[in-house]
């Protein structure tokens, strides 16, 4: 167990739709970070906050946001959604801000119809 | 942006034998060499890891080999077992804050 919780374990939504997908951190992890891994595309980094505040991004959508809280839990969202949306969207958290091990949570499943 | 390649994408041995996955990076600034093993339904889980001042770690059964110059590392597997089937990682840091950027994978299969 990483010690990152990651909810819904599985979502399955329509084209069109938004949904959230949140994360707990391992505690006093302060960076979270958001990848998505599909078939096609390996684990391709989206967004990392550390300590609240937005520090990288990567190839992230318009139509995808995200946010860290103070209590450091992150939440994805995902409007708009299309059937390419559909991935493992994984979690992790690191003590840091950069270069340094990550702890993955098991990783929400998202299914567009 | 920081390129990572890996290879093989699939790779089958005979338990016990010996596994060796390889990566190359673009990025000279990199000093940063993680390896991941993702079993299935879960997520990727950190098993070895190298920093540019050393040449090669090693931690049991696990090694990983680093060399800068050529800009290749590789993880080293002895003695597989069938508990090593999975798809294994490598990553490198990129872009101005050094998020890691990660390899296409390798689905290693140890054959009992």
């Amino acid at each position: 167990d990483s010690g990152v919780t990651q909810t819904p374990k599985h979502l399955i939504t329509a084209t069109g739709q938004r949904v959230t997908l949140r994360c707990s951190p391992r505690s006093g992890d302060l960076s979270v970070y958001w990848y998505q891994q599909s078939l096609d595309q390996g684990l391709q980094f989206l967004i990392q906050y550390y300590n609240g505040e937005e520090r990288a991004k990567g190839n992230i959508l318009e139509r995808f946001s995200a946010q860290q809280f103070p209590d450091l839990h992150s939440e994805l969202n995902l409007s708009s959604l299309e059937l390419g949306d559909s991935a493992l969207y994984f979690c992790a958290s690191s003590a840091g801000q950069m270069e340094e091990k990550l702890f993955f949570g098991s990783g929400t499943q998202l299914s567009v119809l | 942006g920081e390129n990572v390649e890996q290879h093989p994408s699939t790779l089958s041995v005979q338990e016990g034998d010996s596994a060796v996955i390889k990566c190359t990076y673009s990025d000279s600034a990199s000093n940063y060499f993680p390896w991941y093993k993702q079993e299935l339904g879960k997520g990727p889980q950190l098993i070895i890891d190298i920093r540019s001042n050393v040449g090669e770690k090693k931690d049991q059964r696990i090694a990983v080999t680093l060399n800068k110059t050529a800009k290749h590392f590789s993880l080293h597997i002895t003695e597989t077992q069938p508990e090593d089937s999975a798809v294994y990682f490598c990553a490198a840091p990129s872009g101005s804050a050094r998020q890691l950027t990660f390899g296409s994978g390798t689905q290693l299969t140890v054959l009992p």
